[in-house]
């Protein structure tokens, strides 16, 4: 069965920290990989998609590595902002067949002012 | 910015009440699902829907559940006797296509008493 663990579960960190979240499954065979964000009480929303023929995506402060081999994803965020304060979670597709995401626990960040 | 939109945004209901939870998904998207957030837990996969059938199910989609697409904009998740464990959040999100980037509503909070 596919497991996604998410580590560390929580983070604290003073605003204008560079930080990395880790994401990291069980099966190398995965297809694509998502990684949103969580605000207390919301829903989802979208930050960046690694196609699984791609090693990473970038949108503004936030960059997203993918290793398949070592079963891996990073999402690394600049300069960190109070905004960015809130669960971070990464999902993926097995396979392309494979119609379901599977998800994470989450990483919940907390930057301070 | 097209989005998912869902209905009602919290939803109180007696045990073994029938409850309909409404989506209406981004306009161009093809693929449609269900997922729940028990409080504190991982997002969970409900259900896929292409084409206007299931495409994909969980053990937790059993009789109790199902999905309809009444008309060409909404797509609707139905638990016929409600149980005390059924209290979630339930999100719906959408995509282009399988596989690609999924876009997630703001999620119906489901409340059994």
């Amino acid at each position: 069965k596919q497991e996604v663990t998410q580590i560390p579960a929580a983070l604290s960190v003073p605003e204008g920290e560079n930080l990395v979240l880790n994401c990291s499954f069980t099966d190398s065979a995965i297809y694509n990989l998502q990684w949103f964000r969580q605000d207390p009480g919301k829903g989802l929303t979208s930050l960046l998609l690694i196609q699984s023929s791609q090693r990473e995506q970038t949108s503004g402060r936030l960059n997203a590595s993918l290793d398949k081999s070592s079963g891996r994803s990073t999402l690394y965020i600049a300069a960190s902002q109070p905004g960015d304060s809130a669960t971070y979670l990464c999902a993926f597709w097995v396979n392309q067949a494979g119609t379901a995401l599977i998800f994470g626990k989450g990483t919940t960040l907390s930057v301070s002012s | 910015e097209p989005e998912v939109t869902q209905t009602p945004s919290h939803q109180v209901t007696q045990m073994g009440q029938e409850v309909i939870l409404r989506c209406v998904p981004i306009s161009n998207h093809l693929y449609f699902y269900w997922y729940r957030q028990i409080l504190g837990q991982k997002v969970e996969f409900l259900v896929s829907f292409y084409n206007n059938e299931i495409s994909e199910k969980s053990e937790i989609f059993d009789d109790q559940f199902s999905v309809e697409r009444p008309d060409g904009s909404n797509f609707t998740l139905k638990i016929r006797s409600t149980k005390l464990e059924d209290s979630a959040m339930y999100f719906c999100a959408s995509s282009v296509i399988e596989g690609g980037e999924l876009f997630f509503g703001e999620g119906s909070r489901l409340t059994v008493l």
